[in-house]
């Protein structure tokens, strides 16, 4: 179903720590996963995508898990730096369908 | 990478005016292109979905006749909000997928979006 962000949950993390920023998805038929980053003003950025024949994906200091079972997304990433703030959104769709739906959203703020 | 732009990047308008915002892609073709509509500290809602030579699909409660969309070529998609009243105001944001990528769904890059406000 329809995500609808009427709250903008909130992580903040110190410059270096490494942050995990979690995802619950809705359609258990959805079987591919993006994350976006989003800086203020500005359209969402493409990040790593996942699709539900994996459980980990690596990219360049973030991973992404995915956890079918209890429908569960989540994106690492390592030794955040203060570029990293921003405002990151999962979003998912299946195969045939190119509509995606996207999450509430995560405000990262990085701490220096 | 594939780049998406909008025009303008923010516009300001009296209450009942109309205001058209462009989306293009600059380096490749797109047969679907979406709108999205981003309200302050809220995620991105579909609007609709704007296809090349036909007409958009729009999302429940959404107003085709409010939010006109033409797709009139493989790299330009318009969306015309019709009388905007404050309400309307918010940050559009398109996408638009890869022609040579189809069959896939991982190639949707998004512009960086119009800030609409009507006074």
């Amino acid at each position: 179903g329809e995500s609808v962000g009427l709250h903008l949950p909130t992580l903040s993390v110190q410059e270096g720590d490494n942050s995990i920023i979690n995802c619950a998805y809705s359609n258990s038929a959805s079987d591919y996963f993006i994350w976006y980053k989003q800086e203020s003003g500005k359209g969402p950025q493409f990040i790593i995508d996942i699709r539900s024949n994996m459980d980990k994906r690596q990219g360049q200091r973030v991973t992404v898990l995915l956890n079918k079972t209890v429908k569960h997304l989540s994106l690492q990433i390592a030794a955040t730096q203060p570029g990293d703030s921003a405002v990151y959104f999962c979003a998912e769709n299946n195969f045939g369908n190119e509509k995606l739906t996207f999450g509430t959203g995560t405000r990262l703020t990085i701490i220096p | 990478g594939a780049v998406v732009s909008q025009h303008p990047s923010w516009v300001i308008c009296k209450s009942g005016t109309s205001v058209k915002i462009e989306c293009r892609s600059l380096d490749f073709q797109a047969t679907t292109m979406f709108w999205y509509r981003q309200f302050p500290k809220q995620s991105l809602m579909l609007m609709a979905t704007s296809n090349e030579g036909s007409k958009a699909t729009y999302e429940q409660g959404v107003e085709k006749d409010k939010f006109l969309i033409n797709h009139a070529s493989l790299t330009l998609s318009t969306l015309t909000v019709t009388s905007a009243h404050p309400e309307d105001s918010s940050f559009y944001i398109c996408s638009a997928r890869d022609l040579s990528s189809q069959g896939s769904t991982d190639t949707q890059y998004f512009g960086p979006g119009t800030r609409l406000t009507v006074l």
